[in-house]
């Protein structure tokens, strides 16, 4: 069963434009979380999607937005770039319902210049 | 509010040396869920261990072992007989039970274990 992927792998970006990340969760599994990775805060919620749902948000700015489509795919979307968005951003799969174990892409690097 | 904490941040150990990671959490919740993860060099979080709450029992998984103490709110993970293999940062997370926190982690700062040859 092919897991978890996430693309772009990497990003550049400048100050001010905006960015949209993609996730493809694993095969029958509804439930998709981003989570960002920074050396300063280190691995932090920004939300869970589950059958097009948000069902959670973390304490994130408003830039910050996510949807999920009828297959599960899911895109999260930064506008209006700041230097300290440059990040990790993980993407995490699971069946569903909740507190199942989740499998987590490889990633997409976000540099924002 | 839900807060977890490694205390370790980094271990550098010799190869076939014995590895333990603490970690403690925080919750108001009766009901949790407590996960260990492990990233290599390559960034991807790998999934190790769920264990609820309400389940004490220890467990062992090849040279894979966990500690869970709600007494101390404690789940600790030792690595028997290290490999280069286990280089990687690990962390331990924890989830909430209730309806609306859904898949949510919490993650401990992590700890970065060197296993070297």
């Amino acid at each position: 069963k092919a897991g978890v992927t996430q693309t772009p792998r990497y990003l550049i970006k400048t100050r001010g434009q905006q960015v949209t990340l993609s996730c493809s969760p694993i095969s029958g599994h509804r439930s998709v979380s981003w989570y960002q990775q920074t050396p300063g805060q280190g691995l932090q919620f920004l939300f869970e999607y589950f059958s097009e749902t948000q069902r959670n948000k973390g304490n994130f700015p408003g830039r910050f937005s996510g949807r999920q489509f009828s297959n599960s795919r899911s895109e999260m979307n930064v506008s209006t770039l700041e230097l300290g968005d440059s990040a990790l951003y993980l993407c995490a799969s699971s069946l569903g319902g909740q507190n199942y174990e989740q499998y987590f892409g490889p990633g997409t690097r976000l540099t924002v210049t | 509010a839900q807060k977890v904490t490694q205390a370790q941040t980094e271990i550098s150990v010799v190869e076939k040396e014995d590895v333990t990671l603490d970690c403690v959490y925080e919750t108001r919740d009766t009901t949790y869920y407590l996960f260990w993860y492990k990233q290599p060099p390559s960034g991807e979080l790998v999934f190790l261990i769920r264990r609820n709450s309400f389940d004490e029992q220890n467990e062992i998984s090849g040279r894979y072992s966990w500690n869970f103490q709600k007494s101390t709110s404690s789940f600790n993970f030792t690595i028997t007989a290290s490999q280069v293999v286990d280089s990687a940062v690990y962390f331990c997370a924890l989830s909430e039970a209730q309806r609306a926190a859904g898949n949510k982690l919490t993650f401990g700062g992590g700890t970065r274990v060197l296993v070297k040859p």
